[in-house]
């Protein structure tokens, strides 16, 4: 079994430009959830997918983060436009159901840069 | 708010020694906890959760109410337990909430 994949693993981007960070999940598993680490700061919750649906995206900075899972496959998160304060790591996780009696796993993180 | 505190970002250790890392909540819920580690170069992944009352690495956990506290215990650290720690609370549905972590360091 692969694993939760990310890509890119690094990104260096400049302040004002687009980026677009990729998650595959664990095949079968329906929820996909999106975190992001600020250095030094707690991991905070971005949002959750079922299937192709965002069920929870309460975590979500602000209208230039975009979130899709079109399929119910892959997901995307697209920062535009990106600012210094968006520079961190972001994780994707998916898991088979809820994470109170099943694992999430997580991706290797996707190390964003802005500057 | 919902919140996990946890208040020590770097833990030294002998190894041999035990070791506590703290971790708070604060939520007017029934909690589920949980500790997820890092080592060095893996991902992320649930060391033991409060729900399954279970012993993992050598790990315990309990939980607190009265002091809303879910400390992680291990009577003898070892130098493989080096890694970065997080507190984490469901609060009953598909969302988790992370702590800011505490980087373990057990010294030969």
């Amino acid at each position: 079994e692969a694993g939760v994949t990310q890509f890119p693993s690094h990104s260096v981007i400049e302040k004002g430009q687009t980026v677009t960070l990729r998650c595959d999940p664990i095949s079968g598993h329906d929820n996909l959830y999106w975190y992001r680490r600020v250095m030094g700061k707690e991991i905070k919750f971005l949002l959750h997918f079922v299937k192709e649906s965002k069920q929870d995206e309460s975590g979500m900075p602000n209208n230039r983060f975009l979130a899709e899972r079109t399929g119910g496959t892959y997901s995307t998160l697209k920062v535009q436009p990106a600012e210094l304060e968006d520079s961190g790591v972001y994780f994707c996780a998916s898991s088979h159901g809820s994470p109170l009696y099943n694992e999430q796993f997580f991706g290797p993180g996707t190390r964003l840069t802005v500057l | 708010a919902q919140r996990v505190t946890q208040p020590e970002k770097l833990l030294s250790v002998f190894k041999g020694a035990p070791v506590e890392l703290k971790c708070n909540y604060s939520y007017s819920g029934s909690p589920e906890l949980f500790w997820y580690v890092q080592y060095s170069r893996q991902r992320l992944q649930l060391l033991l959760r409060h729900i399954s009352r279970e012993s993992i690495k050598g790990f315990t956990a309990d939980l607190n109410k009265g002091e809303t506290s879910f400390h992680l215990k291990k009577p003898f650290a070892q130098e493989e337990d080096s890694a970065m720690y997080y507190c984490a609370l469901d609060t009953g549905g598909f969302k988790t909430i992370f702590g800011a972590g505490t980087r373990l360091f057990v010294k030969a």
